[in-house]
């Protein structure tokens, strides 16, 4: 089963815009973290935020993250085109490390 | 330059010829990790690795095979392929708490 999901399942967006995206799931973590994936490419790691950090940022990029919610969401500010990719949360545990569905963020020129 | 390699990147192949799709890291990861990924279905955990000898399987294992002997290599093994695994696949590597390194992905068709 899937231990992050992401919401929405997709967003579209003008360039310049703030996108958001959401992760929820199920278990203690001790750390969550953001993936982009360009269509039929590899995941790259983004950020990696500890269960004991509220907010990470890097470059465009924040991240916050909720225990008692068990969520978490990547802010990305003034969206580029070159921004459009899939974005995953992962939460590895002691053993694996599984991903959700994804957001499918397209920004439109 | 730290890498996780797979191959092939590409292969199409004919049901039930046994076929290998070959991952390696050079970063000395303890975890590896193989996922498939299917359109509205994101990665789904095909089989998993903590160390050398250590394999458990993820949540699609079925009709897959894994091994790993050394620590640098993880290969997914199709012993008898069948259309329904036609997919991408994608092999990762990390260690413990830290960020995964994924491999360029093999698109695999099975006809």
């Amino acid at each position: 089963s899937q231990q992050g999901e992401e919401d929405p399942q997709a967003l579209s967006i003008q360039e310049g815009e703030n996108a958001t995206m959401n992760c929820s799931y199920k278990t203690s973590i001790n750390n969550l973290q953001w993936y982009r994936q360009n269509s039929g490419r590899g995941l790259v790691h983004l950020i990696l935020i500890r269960s004991n950090e509220r907010e990470k940022h890097s470059g465009r990029l924040r991240v916050t993250l909720d225990t008692s919610k068990k969520s978490s969401s990547l802010l990305i500010t003034a969206s580029r085109a070159a921004d459009t990719a899939s974005y995953f949360c992962a939460t590895p545990n002691n053993n694996d490390m599984r991903f959700g569905a994804g957001t499918r963020l397209t920004v439109k020129p | 330059e730290a890498q996780v390699t797979q191959n092939p990147r590409y292969l199409i192949t004919v049901t039930g010829k046994k076929l290998t799709v070959t991952c390696s890291q050079n970063m000395n990861h303890e975890y590896m990790s193989w996922y498939r990924q299917d359109p509205g279905l994101g990665l789904r955990q095909i089989y998993y690795s903590m160390n050398v000898e250590v394999t458990d399987k993820g949540d699609v294992p079925e009709g897959y095979k894994v091994s790993r002997k050394e620590k640098r290599n993880f290969p997914l093994i199709l012993e008898s392929p069948s259309p329904n695994q036609t997919s991408l696949y994608f092999c990762a590597s990390r260690s413990v708490n830290t960020e995964a390194f994924f491999g360029q992905g093999t698109r695999l068709t099975v006809v």
